[in-house]
């Protein structure tokens, strides 16, 4: 069955940087896409970007443009989210999902989402 | 960016009772449009694709209709286990973007 297992939990001061991990089994995973969702507390959901695991391409939401860095390790199955200089702001569960490759005219639905990553960011 | 916009924001409902949902695009996204149901503590569960597609495992008393700029979720005999809340979701051009959310409480 598809799997995505994140990291634990991280706690980190303003101004550092976070590196949530994702990884993959029960499928291929340069196969699919991975797409990174975040949720604040109480709050709905914000898509951040995507990563195509097998050619490494992304592409991000502006709002996260120049702080956010998605790759992966194709030999163990795992993508990275990385997000650099943090705000209180960013405080919120992040999570990884999966979604088949976008064509030319749209993407498909996201269908499994890893448990989620609580990243908490206070001095 | 398109803005997909959920009524009602909440919505309580009786065991057996039918529940309708609402999201509406603020442009034409053709039928790219997804539904998850989340409950408290979890991660999103698809459980309809593409407007009115039911995904694997989701049980028959969800369904979805729609197309264009106006789309449905329907709950036929709400069960206690579906309190959770709603999503929906579009996928017809980046960046992908959510619905705020229906949260349905049991009475």
């Amino acid at each position: 069955q598809v799997q995505l297992v994140q990291s634990g939990a991280e706690v980190k001061k303003p101004g550092a940087s976070v590196k949530v991990s994702c990884k993959a089994s029960g499928y291929t995973f340069t196969s699919y896409d991975i797409n990174w969702v975040r949720q604040a507390t109480g709050q709905g959901l914000e898509w951040m970007g995507w990563m195509n695991p097998n050619s490494g391409n992304t592409g991000y939401a502006q709002k996260f443009q120049g702080r956010v860095t998605m790759t992966r390790n194709t030999s163990i199955s795992t993508a990275y989210m990385e997000l650099s200089s943090l705000r209180s702001e960013d405080t919120a569960v992040y999570y990884c999902a999966r979604a088949g490759y976008c064509s030319l005219s749209s993407c498909p639905e996201v269908d499994y989402w890893g448990q989620g990553t609580l990243v908490t960011v206070s001095s | 960016e398109i803005v997909l916009t959920q009524s009602p924001d909440f919505q309580s409902v009786t065991p057996k009772e039918k529940v309708t949902i609402t999201c509406r695009a603020s442009q034409s996204i053709g039928s790219s449009l997804h539904w998850y149901q989340q409950k408290p503590d979890q991660s999103p569960k698809l459980l309809i694709k593409y407007a009115s597609q039911s995904f694997s495992g989701v049980p028959a008393r969800f369904s979805g209709s729609g197309s264009g700029t106006d789309f449905t979720l329907t709950i036929n005999s709400l069960e206690a286990e579906d309190a959770a809340t709603y999503y929906c979701h579009q996928s017809s051009s980046l960046p992908r973007t959510f619905g705020g959310g229906t949260k349905v409480e049991i009475k």
